[in-house]
């Protein structure tokens, strides 16, 4: 079963600063089943990337995912103040239907 | 317009069974490549993939609770029922569903607001 291990757990960053968050995966993961998702307190979810590199409907494109393999990458170009929120990783294991998702990280303000 | 929502009750005892149903519209779950998820998120953690159910009523669970789950739909009602037995004060979380698209994001595009359930005796 894949494990996705989120880094940094937490970020510190002001408004306008570059955000770069990490997702590994314990093993090889097709770039198309990895996904990004927000969440804000007391809301669902967001979907943000799809296919690692996707974005999904009316997400700003200061947002931007790359990676492959067992290494991904989401990207915040300039951080908003909206923009602040938990960020979580998703895949779906290949040839399989299990999903899971990482632990999290914390994009907070400095 | 696509919209999910959980009901359920708010209330479990320790050892009882939980179910909760997923009453959702915008989409049909006879359509190929829909699917719907369960994830969970218990207070101040992750989120949890738990199970899902697809378009030809295949289903699947998570590896660490399937023993416990049971996922099922009917189609007529637009409803998606998940039960969770022998619940423990573990199981305490906010509980989610989720529409899947495999032909296009492949990943949960559509949530509902999630239905905090409490496991307290």
């Amino acid at each position: 079963e894949i494990v996705l291990t989120q880094s940094p757990g937490t970020l510190s960053l002001s408004p306008g600063d570059r955000a770069t968050l990490s997702c590994r995966a314990s093993q090889s993961v097709s770039s198309s089943l990895l996904a990004w998702y927000q969440q804000k307190p007391g809301q669902a979810p967001r979907l943000l990337i799809y296919g690692a590199s996707s974005r999904a409907t009316d997400i700003p494109d200061r947002f931007s995912g790359s990676g492959s393999g067992t290494d991904f990458t989401l990207t915040v170009s300039s951080l908003e103040p909206e923009d602040f929120a938990v960020y979580y990783c998703y895949c779906q294991q290949y040839g399989s239907s299990l999903r899971t998702f990482g632990q999290g990280t914390k994009v907070e303000v400095k | 317009q696509v919209t999910l929502r959980e009901s359920g009750p708010a209330l479990v005892k320790p050892a009882q069974t939980l179910t909760l149903t997923c009453t959702f519209s915008g989409f049909s779950l006879s359509t190929s490549g829909m699917c719907v998820s369960w994830i969970r998120q218990p207070p101040g953690k992750a989120l949890e993939w738990l199970a899902l159910i697809d378009w030809d009523d295949d289903k699947y669970y998570s590896t660490s609770l399937k023993t416990r789950l049971t996922i099922s739909r009917d189609t007529s009602k637009n409803q998606v029922v998940l039960t969770v037995t022998n619940m423990d004060p573990a199981d305490t979380a906010t509980y989610y569903c989720a529409r899947i698209r495999v032909d296009d994001s492949g990943a949960p595009d559509y949530w509902g607001q999630g239905i905090l359930v409490t496991v307290s005796s």
